[in-house]
């Protein structure tokens, strides 16, 4: 149990479009979702939490009108990258927590902006 | 707020050695200890996790990890590695008893096996 999808895994798109990255906790009830992103060779950084049906939390220095977080139901959050750059090009993670201390992790999406 | 150091950023070892990937945090509150693993080009699995009780805990793969509150240390062991240990290992932190507090991540250990 406590399997995580993305969707996409991988996508590359021009600069200045916009790039949506769903993620889905396939058998129970996410509460909380997480969204990070990792640069190469680099840890994870957060960038957002969002609780079902409220506004997501923004860490410092994440822009919100770029980065866009939708949480609309239990099973799914959505990140979408609006005028993506080259220098959004990064891989983001997102994780699933079901009220509890333990966090599952999607497969990543790597996103390469041309 | 809680920091996570890993000190090695690199460790290679030969096969059927023993490993210990070191993990120190920094908290003023309680904390729950995790310890992750990726794989080239995938998202982060769960290895093991301490959250209360017996300070030493266990993954299914004989890894194992053991939570020192003086020393604020929560390293990672295997006796024997294989190959297939090759990947990233991350040391993470989360505040106790608080629910859906984000993970504090170290910036990882790259463990090497090498034949």
């Amino acid at each position: 149990g406590a399997v995580v999808s993305q969707h996409p895994s991988r996508v590359i798109c021009k600069s200045g479009t916009s790039v949506k990255i769903e993620c889905r906790s396939l058998d129970f009830q996410a509460t909380t979702m997480f969204w990070y992103r990792q640069f190469p060779k680099k840890s994870l950084m957060l960038m957002a939490t969002s609780n079902e049906g409220s506004k997501a939390t923004y860490e410092q220095g994440v822009e919100k009108d770029k980065f866009l977080i939708n949480h609309a139901s239990l099973t799914l959050s959505t990140l979408t990258v609006t005028s993506a750059h080259p220098e959004d090009s990064s891989f983001y993670i997102c994780s699933a927590s079901r009220g509890q201390e333990t966090q599952y992790f999607g497969p990543g999406t790597r996103l390469l902006v041309l | 707020a809680q920091s996570v150091t890993q000190l090695d950023s690199q460790v290679p070892v030969f096969e059927e050695a023993p490993v210990e990937l070191r993990c120190n945090y920094s908290s003023s509150v309680s904390v729950y200890l995790f310890w992750y693993v990726q794989y080239p080009n995938q998202g982060l699995q769960l290895l093991l996790k301490y959250l209360s009780g017996s300070t030493l805990v266990e993954s299914i793969n004989g890894f194992e990890a053991e939570f020192n509150k003086s020393q604020t240390s929560f390293h990672l062991r295997k006796p024997s590695v294989h190959i297939s240990d090759t990947a990233e290992y991350f040391c993470a932190v989360s505040e106790a008893w608080s629910g859906n507090t984000p993970l504090v991540f170290g910036k990882g250990t790259r463990l090497s096996v090498i034949a």
